[in-house]
């Protein structure tokens, strides 16, 4: 029972474009979404999270989106730059008591220069 | 600079052999993740403790795989005897206690990459 779906595998963006990465949850218990991005040969980093009561989090190019009622989130990069090639991996945190980290399956980001 | 620490970095074994696999969290966090990448489930959770007691470890292979604190500096995982289908990287994290600092974000470790042939 997937928790956390990516149903990109992989994506492929040209230098300079918007990056959209999306994700969709099952649990309505989840309090903070977070997306991971992962180097080949390096552990996950954290990259930019939101809380349940937002719908919207801005981190420099990097912006991800809530939509509640669709169970539904999104990362915007913008601009995209071929250091952003990575495998980005969403995550949801159940609420504050359990924190229960559950993740997604990846998608794996090329930037083109 | 405080980060996680995992070892061994590559474990090469054969079937049936035990595996262990350490890890040592952030001074000060408090619970401990053990998760293992997949090609297929991505990162999935094995384990997790918080103050070294288990909360949950329903996403462990119980009849081969074990995961223990003795104390708050190590988290071990152990896999024996191991299978060629627990090939797969390993990666420990760890996070803070409840409180304003805990926003969800885990701190990994580089991981454990096994071979089991």
């Amino acid at each position: 029972d997937q928790q956390v779906k990516q149903n990109s595998p992989s994506l492929s963006v040209q230098e300079g474009r918007i990056s959209i990465l999306n994700c969709d949850y099952t649990n309505s218990m989840f309090d903070y979404f977070l997306w991971y991005k992962k180097y080949p040969a390096e552990g996950p980093t954290f990259l930019i999270s939101i809380s349940s009561i937002k719908d919207k989090n801005e981190d420099g190019r990097f912006t991800v989106f809530l939509n509640k009622s669709a169970k539904h989130l999104s990362l915007h990069i913008v601009p995209s730059q071929p250091g952003d090639s990575a495998v980005y991996f969403c995550a949801s945190r159940e609420e504050a008591g359990y924190q229960k980290v559950t993740f997604g399956t990846g998608t794996k980001l090329q930037v083109i220069p | 600079d405080a980060r996680v620490t995992q070892t061994p970095r590559h474990k090469v074994t054969e079937m049936g052999q035990e595996v262990t696999m350490r890890c040592q969290p952030i001074l000060g966090h408090n619970t401990v993740f053990w998760y293992r990448q997949t090609m297929m489930q991505g990162l999935e959770l094995l384990a997790y403790f918080r103050n070294r007691a288990p909360l949950d470890d329903s996403g462990m292979p119980k009849d081969r795989f074990s995961a223990e604190m003795p104390d708050a500096t190590l988290a071990t995982l152990k896999i024996q005897p191991s299978e060629p289908r627990d090939s797969a990287v390993y990666f420990c994290a760890s996070c803070f206690p409840q409180g304003p600092q805990n926003t969800g974000e885990l701190f990994f470790g580089e991981g454990s990459r096994l071979t089991v042939l």
